[in-house]
């Protein structure tokens, strides 16, 4: 089945490590996106990547970092830097992409995310 | 920039019933669009409803209608025949028409449907 594959699903990080999550999609879509989301505080854009090799920051983007090596996959790594990560992270994607926003609809499908946990 | 406002954290309704979800939403643009999206517990966000903001007819998807009232900003979503699968938390979005691939999302509203 088409759809997008996040893991792990749970993962428990002591202070001072990185930790990197997966997100993996076979929708054949160009866009892709990670998002955070904290208890009564909405979603959260972090990064999101219009096409392969390249990626923008969002709103929240100060210690975390992607890669778009493949149109499949869009890891995040939250870096020791990142003052506060326990929090539940969603990773989307889209069509669009160098194609612009024709192909973009405003339909975002998402995988069923990540919680980190910092001990 | 852009703001979503749910006011209502949480919210609960009968099986059968109709209930309104309520979204507002700041803006100076003139073209825009605009979502409902739910989060079942433990399971995937999906897309319910969309709406171009140069649409003057409010969008419906089956059991889910929007009322969109451009002048004062409002977008709600109202689900009629409420049924047990429809618990879940519902966050309001904003898409811009212009530029970018980012959506603005609102804090959420916790729907819970009672049997």
């Amino acid at each position: 089945d088409g759809g997008i594959t996040q893991s792990p699903k749970y993962l428990f990080r002591k202070e001072g490590q990185n930790v990197t999550l997966s997100c993996e999609q076979n929708l054949n879509h160009d866009a892709m996106y990670w998002y955070r989301q904290d208890p009564g505080q909405g979603l959260r854009l972090i990064y999101y990547s219009q096409i392969v090799n390249d990626f923008q920051k969002g709103d929240i983007a100060e210690g975390y970092s992607v890669s778009r090596e493949k149109k499949e996959s869009f890891p995040l790594t939250v870096t020791s830097a990142q003052k506060n990560p326990t929090a539940f992270y969603l990773c989307a994607s889209s069509r669009g992409g160098t194609s612009g926003l024709a192909g973009f609809t405003g339909e975002l499908f998402f995988g069923e995310g990540s919680r980190l946990t910092v001990l | 920039a852009q703001t979503v406002t749910q006011s209502q954290p949480e919210m609960s309704v009968q099986e059968a019933e109709t209930v309104t979800l309520s979204c507002t939403y700041d803006t100076s643009e003139n073209n825009y669009y605009l979502f409902w999206y739910k989060q079942p517990p433990s399971r995937q966000m999906i897309l319910v409803i969309r709406q171009e903001a140069y649409k003057q007819q409010n969008a419906t998807e089956n059991r889910f209608s929007v009322n969109f009232q451009k002048a004062a900003k409002s977008f709600s979503l109202k689900i009629s025949d409420s049924q047990l699968g429809d618990t879940a938390m519902y966050f309001c979005a904003y898409k811009s028409g212009g530029s970018n691939y980012k959506l603005t999302f609102g804090k959420g509203t916790l729907l819970t449907v009672n049997p």
